[in-house]
């Protein structure tokens, strides 16, 4: 079993959609977990962080947290032609270092 | 602030041969982190390094090999090459590790 894992996709959406992509981890101990976007040909950008259950908003993003269920989302509203990227799920584990999933390619068409 | 610096930005070595990458993290940042990328496969961890020790690895064989200086720089060397180690090596820093990672450009080898 993978320790991080997202759905590959890809995403397709339309512009002014929400956007929601999700990723599920095995380590029950995980305390820190991240988005990253990384552009075709460009390094990750971490986007949002969340540690604690429930939602954490910034601006169109929303990162959703449940450690229960081991489940990780990220939500975008309004999606625009520029959100287009990969989106890595990454999760801090206990002994400090960061896993990352495979990512979820999303596309918004304008 | 500069941001991390790796290089080179492009590699191209035959099998058997040997690499050394190069990576300087953000001013004040004591961790370093090197991931693979290859396409489908997402980012796979190396290791780590922090304050000149490897704190964490990674489930690469033994031909994967860092290095932290004490100025925070780090190195990764990759001996006997293969085919499959055809990829993008990206650094990451961070202030004390396990937390918001900042990324190179990263190293883009091919193994001819």
């Amino acid at each position: 079993q993978k320790e991080v894992e997202q759905n590959s996709g890809p995403l397709s959406v339309p512009e002014g959609a929400i956007a929601s992509l999700n990723c599920t981890y095995s380590d029950r101990g995980s305390q820190s977990f991240f988005w990253y976007r990384q552009y075709s040909g460009k390094s990750p950008e971490l986007i949002m962080f969340i540690y604690s259950n429930g939602d954490k908003e910034d601006g169109r993003f929303t990162a959703q947290l449940n450690k229960a269920s081991q489940y990780v989302s990220l939500l975008i509203r309004d999606s625009q032609p520029s959100d287009s990227a990969t989106y890595l799920c990454a999760v801090k584990h206990n002994n400090n270092d960061m896993r990352f999933g495979a990512g979820t390619r999303l596309t918004v068409k304008p | 602030k500069a941001g991390v610096t790796q290089t080179p930005r492009y590699l191209i070595k035959t099998r058997g041969q040997q690499v050394t990458l190069s990576c300087s993290p953000i001013s004040g940042h004591r961790s370093v982190s090197w991931y693979q990328q290859t396409p489908g496969q997402g980012l796979q961890f190396l290791f780590e390094y922090f304050s000149e020790t490897q704190r964490n690895k990674g489930n690469f064989p033994g031909r994967f090999s860092g290095r932290q200086f004490s100025n925070s720089r780090s190195e990764m060397n990759v001996s006997t090459l293969e085919l499959g180690d055809s990829a993008l090596y990206l650094c990451a820093s961070s202030r004390s590790g396990g937390e918001k990672l900042f990324f190179g450009s990263g190293t883009q080898l091919s193994v001819l």
